[in-house]
């Protein structure tokens, strides 16, 4: 079956280091692999995604790439901040949008994310 | 803006009790979803609805049931609450050609 592995946290950092959270997938075929972040308090928004092999999905400073030969999607920020506090879960969608997958998505378990000023 | 809302977001129950949690999706989302949050666990799928009146189970199901008569609103429902089932509840909805979801904020039910 799908499953998605992520580095285990927690991860601090302090202002403008530089992140990354490390993501590998198991799946069939080439499935869809996203970002999501986890504010303090809220439900979970999608940061970046990517859909075929060697996209770049980017927002807001954030960056991942989609390795098919490494079944890998880590998530990158050149110099986080404060604010980037949360807990992030990466996640993939089986191949093919909509039929019978109907978009489930199989998530990693989460890294959460410190960073100090 | 796009908005999934969901009906509590604490709830306290005792052990035994029936509990109903709603969600509600103003995005005319063909699918909708629920999840439960555990530490370590991340999200683990537990129903989803792709049409209204249909349902499927997900990864686990057991001790949950699930109602959506309309389009929008999509319900979990706990027949016999048990401690175990204590957790973050997260409702999402999703378009049938697209695989981004949106996501309630949650609902942290505690069952004593």
């Amino acid at each position: 079956g799908n499953s998605v592995t992520q580095m285990e946290g927690p991860v601090t950092l302090s202002e403008e280091a530089f992140l990354t959270i490390n993501c590998t997938y198991t799946a069939t075929g080439y499935p869809s692999l996203f970002w999501y972040v986890q504010y303090p308090g809220e439900g979970l928004q999608l940061l970046l995604k990517a859909t075929k092999a060697d996209d770049k999905g980017s927002n807001k400073g954030f960056e991942a790439t989609y390795r098919k030969e490494t079944t890998s999607f880590h998530l990158e920020k050149g110099s986080v901040q404060v604010s980037d506090s949360a807990v992030y879960f990466c996640a993939l969608s089986p191949a093919g949008a909509g039929g019978t997958s109907y978009g489930k998505l199989t998530f990693g378990q989460g890294t959460i994310l410190t960073v100090h000023p | 803006d796009v908005k999934v809302t969901q009906s509590s977001r604490y709830l306290v129950k005792r052990t035994g009790e029936k509990v109903f949690l709603e969600c509600v999706q103003d995005m005319d989302h063909e699918n909708m979803f629920w999840y439960r949050q555990d530490p370590g666990l991340g999200l683990r799928l537990i129903y989803f609805s792709y049409d209204v009146k249909m349902k499927e189970k997900g990864d686990i199901p057991e001790g949950y049931s699930v109602s959506r008569e309309k389009k929008e609103r999509f319900s979990l429902i706990l027949e016999s609450a048990s401690t175990n089932q204590t957790s973050m509840y997260l409702c999402a909805s999703g378009g049938s050609w697209d695989n981004e979801q949106f996501f309630g904020p949650g609902t942290r039910l505690t069952v004593l």
